[in-house]
């Protein structure tokens, strides 16, 4: 079945580790992206990617990096820089041809700092 | 001020009865507007897409576009318990990024 696949869904760090989240779609999207979620706000954007090899900063990429090698993936790497990084992140995509707007989601992986 | 804005609720109601959810948004560029159910823990899940203004039914749902007050709403007919979840309204223009709601949080009771 056509879908976005996020690991892992639950994910504890330490202070001062990095970690990267998959995300991998079968769905021949172009633009792909990354949302934060925490309780009573929206959905924040970290980065989102429109082609392979290239990505923007959304409106909080401090503390995060992430890379487009392959159309079918974008994974997110949270750093030690970020200094809250308890949250739910959410990986997202959509086609970009014919300007189609619909936004599909995965599953989540809940990242928590011991 | 936000771009969208979205009562978070509590929005408690009995099961059967219509569910209305609304959200509001300052730029008028917006031209794709979205709705998604999100249960606890999981992916938010897209129920309802429309490009402009207009109405758009699917089953139980309806979503409802007026640019002109920059308002948007869906509606959910003959509620059940398992549409107890969070609702969040999403829209954008054509630049491909996408501004959220905050959600509102739906209780059907039986």
């Amino acid at each position: 079945d056509g879908g976005i696949t996020q690991s892992p869904k639950y994910l504890f760090r330490k202070e001062g580790q990095n970690v990267t989240l998959s995300c991998e779609q079968n769905l021949n999207h172009d633009a792909m992206y990354w949302y934060r979620q925490d309780p009573g706000q929206g959905l924040r954007l970290i980065y989102y990617s429109q082609i392979v090899n290239d990505f923007q900063k959304g409106d909080i990429a401090e503390g995060y990096s992430v890379s487009r090698e392959k159309k079918e993936s974008f994974p997110l790497t949270v750093t030690s820089a970020q200094k809250n990084p308890t949250a739910f992140y959410l990986c997202a995509s959509r086609r970009t041809t014919l300007n189609t707007g619909e936004l599909f989601f995965g599953e989540g992986s809940r990242l928590t700092v011991l | 001020q936000k771009e969208v804005e979205q009562d978070p609720g509590p929005l408690s109601v009995p099961e059967g009865a219509i569910v209305s959810l609304n959200c509001t948004y300052s730029n008028s560029a917006f031209q794709y507007f979205m709705w998604y159910r999100q249960y606890s823990r999981k992916g938010p899940e897209l129920l309802m897409y429309t490009y402009s203004s207009g109405n758009k039914e699917d089953g139980r749902f309806t979503a409802q576009v007026d640019k002109s007050s920059k308002y948007i709403s869906l509606f959910i007919r003959d509620s059940q318990p398992s549409d107890s979840a969070t609702y969040l309204c999403a829209m954008s223009g054509s630049w491909g990024k996408f501004q959220f709601g905050a959600g509102t949080q739906v209780v059907v009771t039986p």
